[in-house]
């Protein structure tokens, strides 16, 4: 079935560093897929989203590639901020659109 | 728009109590879920309705029932609370129920002891 893997966490950077949160998939056909972020207290929220192979997803400076060769959904920053401490959930959406499958989740943690 | 709205915030069980989480959107969505979100385990889907007057199985949904009262409403309850359904229930809704953004609310963290 269909289903997702993101890298294992917790990630602790420090402010400015470069951030890479892998996330791989196993799906049939063509899904979409979606980068949530969820606060500390908070429900998720969307980051980014690609609906189809070779789609970039961005917000906030974070961006993600649609990759159907490797699989693969990676989500990227340049530069974090303190503000970006949060969780972060790579999700898939199946082709029939009737169900969403999350990763466990990454943590991270920027500290000043 | 309040978007996706869930009562109650927080609330303590004890085994073999029963309760119902509340969940109302006020998108128009067509489709609704039920996920919980255990450490290390990421959000697991209980239960979901793609349209008003249907709902279905997730990956979960034993210990759970789901009611689609009408479109905005999308109830979940646990008949007899068990220590193992301790967790944070999320509701979401999208629209069409096509590969489209979920819309989260702020969770019910429930403890049964």
């Amino acid at each position: 079935g269909d289903s997702v893997t993101q890298m294992e966490g917790p990630v602790t950077l420090s402010e400015e560093a470069f951030l890479t949160i892998n996330c791989t998939y196993t799906a049939t056909g063509y899904p979409s897929l979606f980068w949530y972020v969820q606060y500390p207290g908070e429900g998720l929220q969307l980051l980014l989203k690609a609906t189809k192979a070779d789609d970039k997803g961005s917000n906030k400076g974070f961006e993600a590639t649609y990759r159907k060769e490797t699989t693969s959904f990676h989500l990227e920053k340049g530069s974090v901020q303190v503000s970006d401490s949060a969780v972060y959930f790579c999700a898939l959406s199946s082709n029939t659109g009737n169900q969403f499958y999350f990763g466990t989740g990454t943590s991270l943690t920027v500290i000043p | 728009n309040a978007g996706v709205t869930q009562t109650p915030k927080f609330q303590v069980l004890k085994t073999g109590q029963s309760m119902t989480l509340q969940c109302a959107q006020d998108m128009n969505h067509n489709s609704m879920y039920w996920y919980r979100q255990d450490p290390g385990m990421g959000l697991r889907l209980i239960y979901y309705s793609a349209s008003e007057g249907t709902t279905d199985k997730g990956e979960v949904p034993n210990g759970y029932n789901v009611s689609r009262l009408n479109k905005r409403e999308f109830s979940l309850r646990l008949e007899s609370a068990a220590p193992s359904q301790t967790s944070v229930y999320f509701c979401a809704s999208s629209d069409v129920g096509g590969p489209d953004t979920q819309y989260f609310g702020p969770g019910t963290r429930l403890t049964v002891l």
